[in-house]
């Protein structure tokens, strides 16, 4: 049963926390994503990868680190200095990037700093 | 900052219409354009893909896509309430390595 799966589905933290956002695909794709979606707005790219052991910036990438150890992972760690935290995280992949490759999207985080 | 717009409605039409959804895109240089459906508290489901003009038919689903005017567009054919969701244009970023996505539209079909 090939996909995109993340956890957990929610998540709860305090303020001045880091928290890590788990995202493993099983479809063999090489580009990895992180989206952020707050209410009633489009996707926002965090980060994404290209290939292991590479990633690179996306238009809100501070206060966000990742890391590329395995094909099948990406996982999102979401920092103290995130200012505004609170939103719905998407993980997406596809066969690798450029045109015309597809995205697909795990079911998300939905993640909560109070 | 390249951009993509849709209208965000909501769109509403009769169960069994044609809903037409609409988006433009701001960089001449997009070669890649993309339907996703989000249901409310769901992650995006992609149901259309295009990249050369003219019309692309999936089912109850067309895509049109005309570059010249920068504009890409979704029809969904007898329209079911199970289609309602929010619709999410994306564009291909001019790299070709991310997606631009814009805020969606919103459909509402009612029996």
């Amino acid at each position: 049963d090939g996909g995109i799966t993340q956890s957990p589905k929610y998540l709860f933290r305090k303020e001045g926390q880091n928290v890590t956002l788990s995202c493993e695909q099983n479809l063999n794709h090489d580009a990895m994503y992180w989206y952020r979606q707050d209410p009633g707005q489009g996707l926002r790219l965090i980060y994404y990868s290209q290939i292991v052991n590479d990633f690179q910036k996306g238009d809100i990438a501070e206060g966000y680190s990742v890391s590329r150890e395995k094909k099948e992972s990406f996982p999102l760690t979401v920092t103290s200095a995130q200012k505004n935290p609170t939103a719905f995280y998407l993980c997406a992949s596809s066969i690798g990037t450029g045109f015309p490759y597809e995205q697909y999207f795990g079911p998300g985080t939905r993640l909560t700093v109070t | 900052q390249k951009e993509v717009e849709q209208n965000s409605g909501p769109l509403s039409v009769p169960e069994g219409a044609i809903a037409s959804l609409n988006c433009t895109y701001s960089d001449r240089g997009s070669q890649s354009f993309f339907w996703y459906r989000q249901y409310s508290g769901k992650s995006p489901e992609l149901i259309m893909f295009i990249y050369s003009n003219g019309d692309k038919e999936d089912g109850r689903f067309t895509a049109q896509l005309n570059k010249a005017s920068q504009y890409v567009s979704l029809l969904i054919r007898d329209s079911q309430p199970s289609d309602s969701a929010t619709y999410l244009c994306a564009v291909n970023n001019q790299a070709g390595t991310a997606l631009i996505f814009g805020k969606g539209t919103t459909l509402s079909v009612s029996s």
